[in-house]
């Protein structure tokens, strides 16, 4: 069974980036019809998807994070990345990685990882 | 404000249907397919309802989807108390290039 799990500083002073690892068991991360992504949810608030990432590296961002987010993957690691620029407190929330199903009828987000969180703060 | 909004919660007594209502636009939800995630308290989101009504294997049948147009929505029947959870609709944005997601409905069992 796939498992996803997120790993990286749990504090980042503002101005700083913010810098998150995805580790994938169970299953490889170069099978193809997956993508990666990361999704945040701030504190006590909704879901914001981030972006995601193909094995191959080609990603796709939400335009309102676009110009600060940059995603890498490491196929020998079994681990995908992301860096988000110039945080402030605003960034701070909890961070989930999350397997993307790509299919015939539509995508979807399973399985995810369990979350880690990263606040913003001096 | 989010493009796709759900009721902030809904509430049943243990065995009673609830539903949940997902609004968004021509620019999502019309056209491209929903997906339902349940989020336990303290815990990551979790895949309830993918491409409209399909549940993934695990997920109990008293769990439903629907579509019709700019609108979807989740139907619990046979309320239980493990039911209790943060409930989130979500589906691709053409407008917006990415996904979007609901709101967030809390799902209270009386």
């Amino acid at each position: 069974q796939m498992q996803l799990q997120e790993s990286g500083p749990g504090l980042v002073k503002p101005s700083q980036t913010l810098s998150l690892t995805c580790t994938v068991s169970g299953d490889s991360i170069t099978r193809g019809g997956y993508y990666w992504n990361w999704i945040r949810q701030h504190p006590g608030r909704g879901l914001e998807w981030i972006g995601n990432i193909y094995y191959s590296g080609s990603t796709y961002y939400n335009s309102s994070l676009k110009s600060r987010v940059t995603m890498s993957v490491d196929t020998s690691k079994s681990q995908f990345s992301l860096k988000l620029s110039s945080v402030t407190a605003a960034d701070t929330a909890v961070y989930y990685c999350a397997r993307e199903v790509i299919s015939e009828t539509g995508n979807w987000f399973d399985p995810w990882g369990q979350g880690t969180l990263v606040t913003v703060s001096s | 404000q989010s493009v796709v909004t759900q009721p902030p919660s809904a509430s049943g007594t243990p065995g009673q249907r609830v539903s949940i209502s997902c609004s968004g636009r021509n620019s999502n939800i019309r056209g491209y397919s929903v997906n339902w995630y349940q989020q336990l308290p303290g815990a990551a989101p979790k895949l309830l309802i993918y491409s409209n009504n399909q549940r993934p294997s695990g997920v109990p049948d008293r769990f439903s989807g629907s579509k019709s147009g700019t609108s979807a929505s989740l139907a619990i029947s046979g309320l239980q108390s493990e039911d209790e959870a943060d409930y989130y609709c979500a589906a691709w944005d053409d407008t917006l290039n990415g996904y979007v997601f609901g709101t967030g409905t809390k799902v209270t069992v009386l």
